[in-house]
């Protein structure tokens, strides 16, 4: 398997544009996460699905943050607008059981 | 509150030697417990885990030890090497309502010197 992939890599915008982050999990994984990670506040969840239903978005920072899981195999996560705070490298993880497998993330530059 | 601590932002090592690592939670609902190492510019990647029914679990040169009474876990490196220079995370689950959600501390630098 290839393992979870993000992308873009790495994404430069300006501040008021929207940011559409996608995720492919693990095939058969029914558990996918989405993660931010910063140098003040380590590694955050954000939201979590399982079998594509969001169960837990408590870590969304605030609405301008969503996220989607139409199918199994896919899943995105939008900011609109954003703002230079939202930068950060975002991870997408997804898990069968309790150990959660992470993509390489993309780094998100917003100026 | 942070539930899941790693007190030691950083230590350095000399090749050969053991690593210890450690990591230290609040909440007593937590039964799996688990270790990532990651390397800049790419996602963490899992290391190994125990279950709160066991305090110990060997994998090659990492052992985690778990220490329920104290809420107290550690990662042991023998013998550390270069390679092993990385960022760990321990992590932390429990089950019910939140099960396959993992709470993460906030890393520790290792640095290993050749």
């Amino acid at each position: 398997d290839a393992g979870v992939i993000q992308s873009p890599r790495h994404e430069v915008t300006e501040m008021g544009q929207e940011v559409t982050l996608r995720c492919k999990p693990i095939s058969g994984h029914d558990y996918l996460f989405w993660y931010r990670q910063t140098m003040m506040r380590g590694l955050e969840l954000l939201i979590y699905f399982n079998n594509n239903v969001p169960i837990d978005d408590s870590g969304m920072p605030e609405d301008r943050f969503s996220a989607k899981m139409p199918n199994a195999s896919f899943s995105t996560l939008k900011i609109q607008p954003s703002e230079p705070r939202d930068s950060a490298v975002y991870f997408c993880a997804s898990s069968l059981q309790e150990t959660q497998y992470f993509g390489p993330g993309t780094r998100l530059l917003v100026l | 509150d942070q539930q899941v601590k790693q007190n030691s932002p950083s230590l350095s090592v000399q090749e050969g030697r053991i690593s210890i690592l450690n990591c230290d939670y609040t909440n007593s609902m937590f039964d799996y417990f688990l270790w990532y190492k990651k390397y800049p510019a790419e996602g963490p990647t899992f290391l190994i885990s125990i279950s709160s029914i066991k305090d110990k679990n060997e994998d090659g040169r990492f052992t985690v030890f778990l220490n329920k009474s104290a809420k107290h876990l550690s990662l042991h490196i023998v013998p550390s090497q270069p390679g092993d220079s990385a960022v760990y995370f321990c992590a932390a689950s429990h089950g019910g309502t939140s099960y396959g959600k993992l709470t993460f501390g906030q890393g520790t630098i290792l640095t290993v010197h050749p």
